[in-house]
């Protein structure tokens, strides 16, 4: 059956500090992976990885893809109040897109 | 506003009556995902179609659930005879044609069923 596992389910961290959001996956036709944000409304795209090794990254926000061991990490840093969110992760199989649960990020000042 | 737009915002209807939902892609977007989401879960999948096609539907979907993208533009989703478990933010998605295009959300529907 194919899943998606995201890890930490929860992080408190102080403003400033940086995070690591982690991403397993296990699927039968891997196209690609996308991380997404969520705050209290739908999901807006952050990344979309297709390729093992390259570094995406968006200001404070960059992400990898591993496909031998089959994760990927989300790091974020010198949080700010405003990364307070659910991130997601998706793979996308060619036919569907299966999310983990996400993890909840708190970012105190 | 050119993304993707739902139909209404929020329903609340009482148990056993039917309601429908409506969904319009990107205009250009040949894909269009239904996904349901419930507190502290990530979206899950129910449906998608290519075009005006139905190409595939989640096992977990009741027969009370369908969906319609009659003319391969806007989509409907139709719960008849709700029940409370069907309570939850109803999302939908589109996208380009393939492994490689990125999905973009509609706001979602709220369904609350009494």
């Amino acid at each position: 059956e194919d899943k998606v596992v995201q890890s930490p389910l929860s992080l408190v961290v102080h403003e400033g500090d940086t995070v690591t959001l982690n991403c397993s996956y296990e699927v039968t036709n891997f196209r690609s992976l996308l991380w997404y944000k969520q705050e209290k409304k739908a999901p807006t795209f952050l990344f979309m990885l297709t390729s093992s090794g390259i570094e995406k990254k968006s200001g404070r926000l960059s992400s990898i893809l591993d496909k031998k061991e089959l994760f990927s990490i989300l790091n974020i840093t010198a949080t700010q109040t405003g990364d307070s969110a659910v991130y997601l992760c998706a793979v996308n199989t060619g036919n569907q897109f299966y999310f983990g649960t996400g993890t909840s990020l708190t970012v105190i000042p | 506003d050119t993304g993707v737009s739902q139909d209404p915002r929020h329903k609340i209807t009482k148990r056993g009556q039917n309601v429908t939902f409506r969904c319009d892609p990107i205009s250009e977007h040949n894909r269009l995902y239904w996904y349901r989401q419930t507190l502290g879960q990530g979206p899950e999948f129910l449906t998608y179609f290519q075009n005006e096609a139905q190409l595939e539907k989640s096992r977990l979907l009741s027969d009370r659930f369908s969906a319609e993208r009659p003319k391969g533009s806007f989509s409907t989703l139709e719960i008849q005879r709700t029940e409370q478990g069907d309570s939850a933010m109803y999302l939908c998605a589109s996208s380009l044609r393939g492994g490689m295009n990125e999905q973009f959300f509609g706001p979602g529907t709220r369904l609350t069923v009494l």
